[in-house]
């Protein structure tokens, strides 16, 4: 499989609202509902943030929230805050057993 | 607390192989699948494949077919990755993850950094 198409930079200001896109096919993100985002500050472990497209884990905040349309996922992060500066990373179900991940983004708070 | 703990950092010549560990600790090791990810300098990260602790089952990225064996101890609540016939373009992050719901994956442990260098 392909790696998910990702922008590789987003950025905003604290408080501002972004959105991260996540593009795949309809062999991954369009056949499931299985999109999961994880975030990754500098040398640290990846974190899970939504799974199965729009459900936050027990200790997410509700800033952080998951969409998808078609072929293609969004996570949108609002209130930025400092702490948010960080790489993100979609992943899908992409089948037979299978996942793939996105490039990753690195999100900039100005 | 859910942790996987995983082995050092090793470095490798071209064509050897590696074996990284994962020890979990704060859940049942044989109920949920574990994943492994890896991310080489400046990439994203690459899904590997998994095991199932409980079975020994497991599943690979076409991609390491052949180049890589997940095994598991549930004695010692253990999963390892061994990749074989190593290139320079091996040299990565290597994560183990713990499978979240069947569809993600919720604790990841510290990572291994692999070198392969002559």
């Amino acid at each position: 499989q392909s790696a998910l198409t990702q922008p590789p930079s987003a950025s905003g200001s604290p408080g501002q609202s972004v959105t991260i896109s996540c593009t795949g096919t309809s062999s991954d993100v369009g056949a499931y509902n299985y999109v999961s985002w994880y975030r990754r500050h500098p040398g640290k472990a990846p974190k899970l943030m939504i799974y199965e497209v729009n459900k936050r884990p027990s200790g997410v905040p509700d800033r952080f929230s998951g969409s998808k349309s078609g072929n293609t996922a969004s996570l949108t992060v609002s209130g930025l805050q400092a702490e948010d500066e960080a790489d993100y990373y979609c992943s899908s179900y992409a089948g037979s057993n299978n996942w793939v991940f996105g490039g990753g983004t690195k999100l900039t708070v100005l | 607390q859910v942790q996987l703990v995983q082995s050092g950092a090793e470095v490798r010549k071209p064509g050897a192989s590696v074996k990284v560990s994962c020890k979990a600790s704060g859940y049942t090791f044989s109920a949920y699948y574990m994943h492994w990810v890896r991310q080489a300098p400046g990439q994203g990260l690459e899904w590997m494949g998994w095991i199932d602790p409980n079975s020994g089952g497991t599943d690979y990225a076409q991609k390491f077919q052949g180049r890589v064996t997940m095994t598991r101890d549930t004695s010692i609540s253990t999963a390892y990755m061994e990749l074989s016939r190593l290139r320079s373009d091996d040299t990565a992050v290597y994560f183990c993850a713990k499978s979240y719901s069947s569809t993600s994956f919720d604790y990841w442990g510290q990572g291994t950094l692999v070198t392969v260098s002559s």
